[in-house]
């Protein structure tokens, strides 16, 4: 499985976009980035998946550069309660279903 | 739908007791994990069936777990026996071929 590198934490203000760039040099041509955020004392939440280029939905985007080394998740206009840990995971090919967690960026914000 | 149903929500067992948590998947899902989740250590996978078939348990710590896919709809680990060290939060979690897993409210185990 790849391994991802992310920042440990970030701070940021209410109102304010949050971007969290995770690092996969070892990302393999069918390998999907998926990104998923988890509330204390709850299950990680899937928040959006991408392969190449830029993903958006009602929650976030996905930027995708074209080597696919790296991937950045943008939060717009971060709320009190965007407040949690954010992993990058990647992996998922063929027919491999496993996804392996890192440690994970803890996004604080604050009022 | 109910989501990936997970029982029960909190476990307070004794040492060398044997513990045996639950998990219903989302109806149609084909993919099973269970994750293991400690402050020191993070989210650990354990185990994962696909099909109901076990492929991966390499993350299983030792014979005292051992987890079950009998049907679709119902999955267990058992730890047996028991011992502090496994205090965690045992999340289940499911999906469709791999796509995006939606992850139960996880079982908080305490060994004392």
């Amino acid at each position: 499985l790849a391994k991802t590198t992310q920042p440990i934490s970030m701070d940021s203000y209410e109102g304010q976009e949050v971007n969290i760039t995770c690092s996969h040099n070892n990302i393999a041509t069918n390998d999907y980035i998926t990104w998923y955020q988890q509330f204390p004392s709850q299950g990680p939440r899937f928040i959006i998946q991408g392969y190449k280029t830029k993903v958006t939905n009602e929650v976030a985007s996905l930027f995708i550069p074209a080597d696919r080394k790296s991937s950045t998740l943008s939060l717009p206009r971060v709320s009190l309660s965007d407040t949690a840990v954010y992993y990058c995971l990647v992996g998922g090919s063929s027919n491999d279903y496993k996804l392996s967690f890192g440690a994970g960026t803890t996004v604080t914000v604050r009022a | 739908d109910a989501g990936v149903i997970q029982s029960p929500r909190h476990e307070v067992t004794e040492m060398g007791q044997e513990v045996t948590l639950r998990c219903k998947p989302i109806s149609g899902h084909n993919s099973l994990f269970w994750y293991r989740q400690t402050m020191m250590r993070g989210l650990e996978l354990l185990i994962y069936f696909n099909n109901n078939v076990p492929i991966d348990d390499s993350g299983m710590p030792e014979d005292r777990f051992s987890a079950k896919m009998p049907n679709a709809s119902f999955s267990t680990l058992k730890i047996q026996p028991s011992e502090p060290r496994d205090s965690a939060v045992y999340f289940c979690a499911s999906s469709l071929s791999g796509v995006g897993y939606t992850f139960g409210s996880g079982t908080r185990l305490t060994v004392v």
